[in-house]
């Protein structure tokens, strides 16, 4: 079964460190999102790719955060300097355009320390 | 703003009996729901979606209901099993943009 595939699925860093995730969406799915998951609260949309192209960022840390899809297939996320707020659950999501559900990868763990 | 809320945090239910999992939304614009399920340490997972053409759509012992009059969204989930354990999102898709905005969950306990 096609499924979204992420890494690592955990991850400690110190502060100031630099941390960065990678996404593999279902094959096919054009579009892509990266979400951020506080302990006890819903996923946040932090930024969406239609292809290569960021369709929304929003809600992206532009000072410290930073998302590439250079090839409108995997992506990468990543976070410099990490601060202790930082840390939660990354979860990367595939759907097809337009009205459709999207799937879900496991997520990395991050704990800023 | 817009946001998708939900009315309880938690709902314990007995094992055997129906749970019904409420949501609200503000977006009269919004034209397609999910309701995920998430499971401790691991990503949400859909469950069942329904369009805002829509009043009701069923799956595998779940049903979705939509009221647009009062934007209201429910789960209800039959014959509630220990595996239904979990926390439920609704989400909202606004369409034209694709952006899926997810509510604040409710964790649902299954009492013995």
């Amino acid at each position: 079964e096609a499924e979204v595939a992420q890494s690592p699925r955990y991850k400690i860093t110190e502060k100031s460190q630099a941390v960065a995730f990678w996404c593999d969406p279902i094959s096919g799915h054009a579009t892509l999102y990266w979400y951020r998951q506080i302990l006890g609260q819903g996923p946040e949309l932090l930024v969406q790719f239609q292809d290569e192209s960021v369709v929304d960022d929003s809600q992206l840390p532009k000072d410290r955060f930073s998302a590439e899809r250079l090839k409108g297939v995997d992506s990468t996320l990543k976070i410099q300097p990490a601060e202790l707020g930082d840390s939660a659950m990354y979860l990367c999501a595939s759907s097809l355009p337009v009205n459709t559900e999207a799937f879900f990868g496991q997520g990395t763990r991050l704990t800023v320390v | 703003g817009e946001s998708v809320g939900l009315h309880l945090p938690t709902l314990s239910v007995q094992e055997g009996d129906n749970s019904i999992i409420n949501c609200a939304y503000s977006n009269s614009a919004s034209d397609y729901f999910i309701w995920y399920k998430q499971e401790s340490g691991k990503g949400p997972q859909f469950i069942i979606d329904i369009r805002s053409n829509m009043d009701k759509r069923q799956g595998q012992r779940v049903t979705v209901l939509l009221n647009k009059t009062v934007k209201h969204l429910s789960l209800q989930i039959a014959a509630t099993q220990p595996g239904d354990s979990a926390v439920y999102f609704c989400a909202e898709n606004k369409g034209r943009d694709d952006k899926i905005i997810f509510g604040k969950g409710t964790r649902l306990h299954i009492l013995p």
